[in-house]
């Protein structure tokens, strides 16, 4: 199972919005609706940011939001702040066995 | 609070064995999986594996399968990822990650803190 591609960096002045893109396969992004995105500030641990392609969990700003079109996911972030600045990381449920394969990551860099 | 820790930062040397740590509470150990996580330095996430407590189901992801054992002792609520000979490149973070839902709950949340693995002669 491959990772799913994603960005290696993007970056958006404050106030912006920017979108990170997360590509994969039928057997994963494009064969369910089970996509995640985490947040990850240096030297911490990952933080869930958006679960089922699209959720929000309490406490995460409406800012963020998730969707899917085919074998790609998308993750936008508006109104872009300075504690935005982070890597972000997508993941897929792949079927019973593998259960999840992530992206590469991508490094948001706010202006 | 549902929390994951992690044992703390490990030292090794090249062909040593290891075991490292992921104690639940807050939760119904028994009834999340959980999932062991890889952090290369400066790199991404990978998915190695993943077990149900309740009854120590296992999944390996096949890049990972036969290079760790996961394991689970539900009567300490607590999950395990263990090498038998470690090398260099197993050095890494590794992070412990619950299901984020009983049924159909294919996100992780919350995560371990994390344990630091070197491997160095």
């Amino acid at each position: 199972q491959s990772a799913l591609t994603q960005p290696r960096s993007v970056s958006g002045s404050p106030g912006q919005s920017v979108t990170i893109s997360c590509t994969g396969t039928s057997s994963d992004v494009g064969g369910y609706d089970y996509v995640s995105w985490y947040q990850q500030h240096p030297g911490k641990a990952p933080k869930l940011m958006i679960y089922d392609v699209s959720k929000r969990p309490s406490g995460v700003p409406d800012r963020f939001s998730g969707s899917k079109s085919g074998n790609t996911a998308s993750l936008t972030i508006s109104g872009l702040q300075a504690e935005d600045e982070a890597d972000y990381h997508c993941c897929s449920y792949a079927g019973n066995y593998i259960f999840a394969v992530f992206g590469g990551g991508t490094t948001l860099t706010v202006l | 609070e549902v929390q994951l820790v992690q044992s703390g930062a490990e030292v090794k040397k090249p062909g040593e064995s290891l075991k490292i740590s992921c104690k639940g509470s807050g939760y119904n150990f028994s009834k999340y999986w959980i999932a062991w996580v890889r952090q290369m330095p400066g790199k991404g996430l990978e998915w190695m594996g993943i077990i149900f407590p309740g009854d120590s189901d296992t999944r390996y992801s096949p890049s990972f399968q036969g290079q760790v054992t996961i394991s689970a002792d539900k009567s300490i609520s607590t999950t395990f990822l263990q090498w038998r000979t470690l090398k260099a490149s197993d050095s890494a973070m590794y992070y412990c990650a619950r299901q984020g839902a009983v049924v159909a709950g294919y996100w992780f949340d919350p995560w371990g803190q994390g344990t630091l693995v070197t491997v160095s002669s």
